[in-house]
């Protein structure tokens, strides 16, 4: 059984900061996915990573297969990126961590 | 951009009583999935459906669970007899064939009384 584990649990930032969210696994997967909860509840997909980085906007996404470790970045925060980020696993199914609440105050 | 879509946004029921939750899964997608996430608490995996099958489910999904696709459209997760326990918000998701990317529902919420 994977354990995903992501630190930091909340973290409050002022607007224009540079921001990181972590993301520990424990066993081997075939992906990793970021995904962002707003405070509706509605689950948007950020990111699918298996090797390497991806970019998009002002949100960069690294991993790290030999660590089993995997970072989300964002430059320039706004407060419109207050949310939950969670970091997901797959092995054939998703397995999540608990995810980060991120606060961004103006 | 297409989407996909959950019913009901909120569900009440009493505990004992059958529920259905509805998606409608983006139309050229073949991977279904349900989760769920009980407040305060991560996400959990339900189950996966491909070909008009179950492909995995987790120890979450018993025999009070059931899923079906009754049409070219939805997708369905049944609850036979609601416990306390099953109040949750469920997500749907999807995903198109030779993609890893999941498209998720906005969830419905189910209370049992």
């Amino acid at each position: 059984k994977n354990e995903v584990e992501q630190s930091p649990q909340n973290l409050t930032a002022q607007e224009g900061e540079f921001i990181t969210i972590n993301c520990s696994y424990s066993v081997g997967i075939s992906a990793l996915h970021w995904l962002q909860q707003h405070p509706g509840g509605g689950i948007v997909s950020l990111f699918m990573l298996s090797s390497g980085k991806k970019k998009h906007g002002r949100l960069i996404a690294t991993i790290n297969i030999q660590e089993k470790h995997s970072s989300l970045h964002i430059t320039a925060s706004h407060p419109r990126d207050s949310a939950v980020y969670i970091c997901a696993v797959r092995e054939g199914k998703l397995t999540f961590g608990t995810g980060t609440r991120l606060t961004i105050i103006p | 951009e297409p989407e996909v879509t959950q019913t009901p946004s909120h569900q009440v029921t009493q505990m004992g009583q059958e529920v259905i939750l509805r998606c409608v899964p983006i139309s050229n997608h073949l991977y279904f999935y349900w989760y769920r996430q009980i407040l305060g608490q991560k996400v959990e995996f339900l189950v996966s459906f491909y070909n008009n099958e179950i492909s995995e489910k987790s120890e979450i999904f018993d025999d009070q669970f059931s899923v079906e696709r009754p049409d070219g459209s939805n997708f369905t997760l049944k609850i036979r007899s609601t416990k306390l326990e099953d109040s949750a918000m469920y997500f749907c998701a999807s995903r198109r064939e030779g993609m890893s990317e999941q498209f998720f529902g906005p969830g419905t919420r189910l209370t049992v009384l």
